[in-house]
């Protein structure tokens, strides 16, 4: 079975600029999340999603960051604008069902914002 | 506020050894636990559960022993091998919205097995 894809591997913009990252999950999975982790730190939940509605975004700051999964499978997480301060690994991952505690994560996309 | 923490960041065992990575909580609403272990470049990878309800879960040559009095769990590798080498995260689950179980994940231990 593939596992989550995610894309690109690495960015690098300067503060201020805006980035999206992809995320495709393995298929049949209906619950899609998006953490980020900061160098040193544990993933952080910033979305939840079951199927294409947001589930949790309690920790996601909606100043700035967006994130949608339109027909329930592919997701898209935005920044806009960045702050040094995001620069970290955005971790996608999903699961069978909610509840379901077994993340399959992606390899991430590293953020480096200057 | 750190509800789940792991107060090694590293660790270093000699092959065919025990491994023995800890884990400490504060939040006694968690009803879940879970180990992922991340080698470098890729993403976390799920290795071993288990539930409030339960005081150990063993998988192979991985255990997890729970400790809910000390709000305390910990991941027993036996034995100990070079392909261990990489960071231990342990997370906690709480039903947060609905069926909606959110992880809180520690900030991991690096573990080194020497050969």
């Amino acid at each position: 079975e593939a596992g989550v894809a995610q894309s690109p591997r690495y960015k690098i913009i300067e503060k201020r600029q805006s980035v999206a990252f992809w995320c495709n999950p393995i298929s049949g999975h209906a619950t899609l999340y998006w953490y980020q982790q900061i160098l040193g730190q544990g993933p952080k939940l910033l979305i939840q999603f079951q199927n294409n509605g947001v589930v949790d975004d309690s920790q996601l700051p909606k100043d700035r960051f967006s994130a949608e999964r339109l027909k329930g499978v592919d997701s898209t997480l935005k920044i806009q604008p960045a702050k040094l301060e995001d620069s970290a690994v955005y971790l996608c991952a999903s699961s069978r069902r909610q509840g379901n505690e077994k993340l399959f994560f992606g390899s991430g996309t590293q953020l480096s914002v200057l | 506020d750190q509800q789940v923490k792991q107060n090694s960041p590293s660790l270093s065992v000699q092959e065919g050894r025990i491994s023995i990575l800890n884990c400490d909580y504060t939040n006694s609403m968690f009803d879940y636990f879970l180990w992922y272990k991340k080698y470098p470049a890729e993403g976390p990878t799920f290795l071993i559960s288990i539930s409030s309800i339960k005081d150990k879960n063993e998988d192979g040559r991985f255990t997890v022993f729970l400790n809910k009095s000390a709000k305390h769990l910990s991941l027993h590798i036996v034995p100990s091998q070079p392909g261990d080498s990489a960071v231990y995260f342990c997370a906690a689950g709480l039903i947060s919205s609905g069926s909606a179980r959110q992880l809180t994940f520690g900030s991991g231990t690096q573990l080194t097995v020497l050969p």
